[in-house]
């Protein structure tokens, strides 16, 4: 069974631009959520979403957006990038179903904003 | 507010057991506690997890206090590839959930 994909690995954008990070969840899961991980601030959640519906939301500015598709593949998207936004941008997936649930994570996308 | 609490730092020997300890006093009823690691530059890796009994798999075990109130989760042979930042979390069983990693506890495998 292939893991979590996330694309791009790398990128590197200049303050002001938009960016859209990509993440295609493991076969059967329909629960996909995203977290942003800083040296500062450690591992934060972002958004979850479950069934194409933001099912869950983290203390983040508008700026950052998401959204899944009928394939339950999920695009993530930062507008108006500032410095601060450089890190490492995880995804993960679950069933997003009743029970315990075990999140499989990607390898990320290491965003750089110069 | 996170929920655990978790030393910053702990080192093991390699073929020593390695005891992680973690603090979840406010957890509720029906919150499990999980536990990931974090090898650098890649993403956390599903470890082990429980309600209230103590668990076994093949990667590790999870002691859970009688209150639920702190959890341990023990390597019993440390390997230099066990060097990552572990991660306890609680979380309510499926659907809604924000999980809220903190810092994590950075272990240090040593020959």
């Amino acid at each position: 069974k292939a893991g979590v994909t996330q694309t791009p690995r790398y990128l590197i954008k200049t303050r002001g631009q938009q960016v859209t990070l990509s993440c295609s969840p493991i076969s059967g899961h329909r629960s996909v959520s995203w977290y942003q991980q800083t040296p500062g601030q450690g591992l934060q959640f972002l958004f979850e979403y479950f069934s194409e519906t933001q099912r869950n939301k983290g203390n983040f500015p508008g700026r950052f957006s998401g959204r899944q598709f009928s394939n339950s593949r999920s695009e993530m998207n930062v507008s108006t990038l500032e410095l601060g936004d450089s890190a490492l941008y995880l995804c993960a997936s679950s069933s997003g179903l009743r029970g315990p649930e075990k999140l499989f994570f990607g390898s990320g996308t290491q965003l750089s904003v110069l | 507010d996170a929920k655990t609490t978790q030393p910053p730092s702990m080192d093991c020997a390699e073929g020593r057991a390695a005891n992680l300890p973690c603090n979840h006093s406010t957890i509720s009823g029906n919150e499990y506690v999980y536990w990931y690691r974090q090898i650098h530059s890649q993403g956390p890796q599903y470890i082990i997890h429980g309600l209230k009994n103590n668990e076994t798999n093949e990667m590790a075990s999870l002691i859970i206090t009688e209150d639920r109130k702190s959890s341990t989760l023990i390597l019993p042979h440390a390997t230099l590839r066990d060097t990552a930042v572990y991660y306890c979390i609680v979380l309510a069983s499926g659907g809604s959930y924000i999980p809220t990693f903190g810092r994590g506890t950075s272990l240090i495998v040593h020959p």
